[in-house]
């Protein structure tokens, strides 16, 4: 079974919209971290935005929050006020505390527009 | 700033060269890991290194080995390319996962091109 599933290969908005981007994930580890990355046209990854199993308020950076709702494995990003330069390819990842690797979705491609 | 350099952006090797891909981090991280991404397929883990001379299969470990002489640095070995490895390789390390976020820090890639 997949760990990350993210079921929007590609995603428009409209600039100064916010927009949700989708993330399940599965795990029995009942401790887990959530993490959410871009990636540019450029290639380099950026990490975003982290949740962790235990926390229990929706972690916030800036313009982007991670809507965790464990009950549903779900751990959606919002991005607020979207711009320009959010086109970009995001990419949901889980790491279990039981095991050191990083498990990654196939990403979603958002293009925002003027 | 937290580094994790890879030794080059692109590259390009003929069928059945032996490939070094060379990747070092300045975070004095335990866990380094390879990745390769393709397009639909996101990001798939082929070996992953918890510290020196220690290295565990990924998902997509065929047809590559790993190499970690020194902490900082975690080299991807492709014994004999083939054209089924054109993609980009991404590098990675975290230290050990924690409450404070643990997550991984990424080089820029390396585009390689088997012809």
């Amino acid at each position: 079974a997949q760990k990350i599933t993210q079921t929007q290969p590609g995603m428009f908005v409209q600039e100064k919209e916010a927009v949700t981007l989708d993330c399940t994930y599965d795990t029995s580890d009942p401790s887990y971290g959530l993490f959410w990355y871009k990636q540019p046209s450029s290639g380099e990854m950026i990490f975003l935005i982290y949740q962790g199993s235990y926390d229990q308020q929706n972690a916030t950076e800036g313009r982007y929050s991670l809507n965790f709702q464990k009950a549903r494995k779900s751990a959606n990003l919002v991005i607020s006020a979207s711009q320009l330069g959010d086109s970009a390819m995001y990419f949901c990842a889980m790491r279990e505390v039981t095991g050191n690797q990083f498990y990654f979705g196939t990403g979603t491609s958002l293009t925002v527009i003027p | 700033d937290v580094k994790v350099t890879q030794s080059s952006r692109y590259l390009v090797k003929r069928t059945g060269e032996k490939v070094f891909l060379e990747c070092v981090q300045d975070m004095d991280h335990e866990n380094m890991f390879w990745y390769r991404q393709d397009p639909g397929l996101g990001l798939r883990l082929i070996y992953f290194s918890y510290d020196v001379k220690m290295k565990e299969k990924g998902d997509i470990p065929e047809g590559y080995s790993v190499s970690r002489e020194k902490k900082e640095r975690f080299s991807l070995i492709l014994e004999s390319a083939s054209t089924n490895q054109t993609s980009m390789y991404l590098c990675a390390s975290s230290g050990e996962q924690g409450a404070a976020g643990g997550e991984a820090f990424f080089g820029q890639g390396t585009r390689l091109t088997v012809v």
